[in-house]
């Protein structure tokens, strides 16, 4: 079974440049999380799909990040315009099930996507 | 969400039994008790879940007391391997909302 995977592994931009991750989950998991590791401190969340609907995104940090999961598959995040505190570790994770019975099987996490703003 | 609190590191030698404690005074009646383990440069990896008493799988064994105010993971006989970053995580039952934040979690180094 592969696993979860980010593209791409790592990316550098420029302030005000535009950004987009990529995430394909396990094949057939419903839900999909992001998360994010920003110079060196805690993993924190951002936002959590269930197929291509968004359950909550209370962590999403401002309007200059979009999340979008069309199709219920593989999801983007864009970032735009970046900023020099955009940089860390964006991780995504999935989980199968969506039935609330089932809501704490384990994610499952790629390895992130290092984002570098400078 | 209950915060967690976790020592910020710990040192083993090969081949002993670590504990880890966990503590989660704040835990409300449906949340579940996760492990994730994390090496550099690779994303949280599942260990272990439970609700109460005990639970064991091929990996570790998590201990919940009764008032489940706290938890201890238990990684059998370590090896150089299982040098890595441990996180416990409270998970909320009934509404699947993830833990927001991991929390600095424990710093393992095992030494030969």
């Amino acid at each position: 079974e592969a696993g979860v995977t980010q593209f791409p592994s790592h990316s550098v931009i420029e302030k005000g440049q535009t950004v987009t991750l990529r995430c394909d989950p396990i094949s057939g998991h419903d839900n999909l999380y992001w998360y994010r590791r920003v110079m060196g401190k805690e993993i924190k969340f951002l936002l959590h799909f269930v197929k291509e609907s968004k359950q909550d995104e209370s962590g999403m940090p401002n309007n200059r990040f979009l999340a979008e999961r069309t199709g219920g598959t593989y999801s983007t995040l864009k970032v735009q315009p970046a900023e020099l505190e955009d940089s860390g570790v964006y991780f995504c994770a999935s989980s199968q099930v969506s039935n609330p019975s089932s809501y704490n099987s384990p994610l499952h996490f790629g390895n992130g996507t290092r984002l570098t703003v400078t | 969400l209950a915060k967690t609190t976790q020592p910020i590191s710990m040192d083993s030698y090969e081949g002993q039994e670590v504990n880890i404690t966990c503590s989660h005074n704040n835990i409300a009646t449906n949340d579940y008790i996760t492990w994730y383990q994390q090496f550099p440069s690779q994303g949280p990896r599942f260990i272990i879940q439970g609700y109460k008493t005990k639970v064991t799988n091929e990996v570790a064994s998590l201990f919940i007391p009764a008032d489940r105010k706290s938890s201890t993971l238990s990684l059998p006989r370590v090896s150089l391997s299982d040098t890595a970053v441990y996180y416990c995580l409270v998970t909320e039952g009934d509404t699947g909302r993830r833990a927001l934040t991991f929390g600095s979690g424990t710093r393992l180094q095992v030494q030969p």
